[in-house]
């Protein structure tokens, strides 16, 4: 049990739908990074938050969106869904920003019909 | 950019050792990190190594060599249980990239 939430578990959207994903992370961890994991791979690094700001970005399109709040819990925001966004999204806290060991949730199984 | 290699399977037997490697090419390299992920399961952190050597954390160990850009995971006296998937992941500034995964069958 690592102490990260996230919610819902599973979620069935269309095509051009909008998203939100949610995150609670482990209390006093003031970093969140959120990450996609299609069937049979590695979690790929969409981005990263420190104390409520972009702190970093891997290689997705502006639709993808997030925002962390002061209460340790965060959204991904995900606009015009594609059928090749479906997959599991995964949060993760880390106590500060240059923290290399990371807490994950379970993640939220998004299928875009 | 960063990729890294590792295999995609490998099968061994309860109490075997059993070593999962990974290569990288980076454009910026802090460390190298292994996550355990169980089917279904949240990845969870096993081990980090910032500098070359080996670090010890019971049955697992994690290797890494920096001017090989390799580093290996070796898994002691297997059991039922270990059998998952493997990651290794490389951290750069604000960015962690993870390899594919090695899938590890433990069998009886």
């Amino acid at each position: 049990e690592t102490g990260v939430t996230q919610s819902p578990t599973h979620l069935i959207k269309t095509r051009g739908q909008q998203v939100t994903l949610r995150c609670s992370s482990q209390s006093g961890h003031n970093t969140v990074s959120w990450y996609q994991q299609a069937l049979g791979q590695g979690p790929q690094f969409i981005f990263q938050y420190y104390r409520e700001e972009e702190n970093g970005r891997g290689n997705f399109p502006p639709r993808f969106s997030g925002l962390q709040f002061p209460n340790y819990s965060s959204e991904l925001n995900v606009n015009a869904l594609e059928l090749d966004d479906s997959a599991l999204y995964l949060c993760a806290s880390t106590l500060d920003r240059g923290d290399e060991k990371l807490f994950f949730g379970s993640g939220t199984q998004l299928s875009v019909l | 950019g960063q990729s890294l290699e590792q295999p995609s399977e490998v099968t061994a037997v309860e109490g075997a050792i059993v070593q999962i490697n990974c290569t990288y090419q980076t454009s910026g390299f802090y460390g190298l990190s292994w996550y355990q992920q169980h089917d279904g399961g949240a990845p969870t952190f096993l081990s980090y190594n910032a500098l070359d050597g080996l670090e010890e954390t019971g049955r697992f160990s994690s290797f890494l060599s920096r001017s090989d850009s390799y580093g290996y995971l070796l898994l002691q006296e297997l059991q039922m249980k270990d059998s998952a998937s493997y990651f290794c992941a490389v951290s750069g500034y604000s960015t962690l990239t993870f390899g594919k995964g090695t899938m590890l069958l433990v069998s009886p």
